[in-house]
């Protein structure tokens, strides 16, 4: 149980174009979903957060029009990166908190976004 | 807002040997602090988790001890094995649906 999946699991893309990635809670319901990105030989940094049915809260610094985030269901929240440039490759994982069980976040296997 | 300290940033071990893991936290209000273990190019995957109202959680080979009063909790991985070798993040939270905050990470090694 606590299966999070993320798709596609790697892409290449274009400067300028843009790029959605998914994130699926399989086996349990998430109405909350956080997005995170990660550079080598770091940590996780949270984006922002993601709510079923509303807008997501955005961290500090991180561009909302630029990452735009979409929480249509409770299984399924989207990342989409509008206009790409090469500062955008990173590692982007996704995280659904699985509701009733108080705090536990399962991640998914992560996106590996390079932009040429 | 919680700030989360994890020590050592790289640990060696011979298979076999325990490792400990520490983090620290600053935020009293924090109740929930799991630790996960990522591999290369994967996800965090969760290995074990405890919350303020228990000291200590063991699951086999892995154990969590958290002191609320010192707010610091550790991981202790028993008899390691070279499949062991990840980098391992813990982590806090103050309520059930508020994000996590990580510490940087350590790397642990078991050489064969």
């Amino acid at each position: 149980g606590a299966v999070v999946s993320q798709h596609p699991s790697w892409v290449i893309c274009k400067s300028g174009t843009s790029v959605k990635i998914e994130c699926r809670s399989l086996d349990f319901q998430a109405t909350t979903m956080f997005w995170y990105r990660q550079f080598p030989k770091q940590s996780l940094m949270l984006m922002a957060t993601s709510n079923e049915g509303s807008k997501a809260t955005y961290e500090q610094g991180v561009e909302k029009d630029k990452f735009l985030i979409n929480h249509a269901s409770l299984t399924l929240s989207t990342l989409t990166v509008t206009s790409a440039h090469p500062e955008d490759s990173s590692f982007y994982i996704c995280s659904a908190l699985a509701s009733g069980r108080l705090g536990e976040q399962y991640f998914g296997p992560g996106t590996r976004l390079t932009v040429t | 807002g919680e700030n989360v300290e994890q020590h050592p940033s790289t640990l060696s071990v011979q298979e076999g040997d325990s490792a400990v893991i520490k983090c620290t936290y600053s935020d009293s209000a924090s109740n929930y602090f799991p630790w996960y273990k990522q591999e290369l190019g994967k996800g965090p995957q969760l290995i074990i988790d405890i919350r303020s109202n228990v000291g200590e959680k063991k699951d086999q080979r892995i154990a969590v001890t958290l002191n609320k009063t010192a707010k610091h909790f550790s991981l202790h991985i028993t008899e390691t094995q070279p499949e062991d070798s990840a980098v391992y993040f813990c982590a806090a939270s103050t309520r059930g649906n508020t994000p996590l905050v990580f510490g940087k990470g350590t790397r642990l090694s078991v050489i064969a």
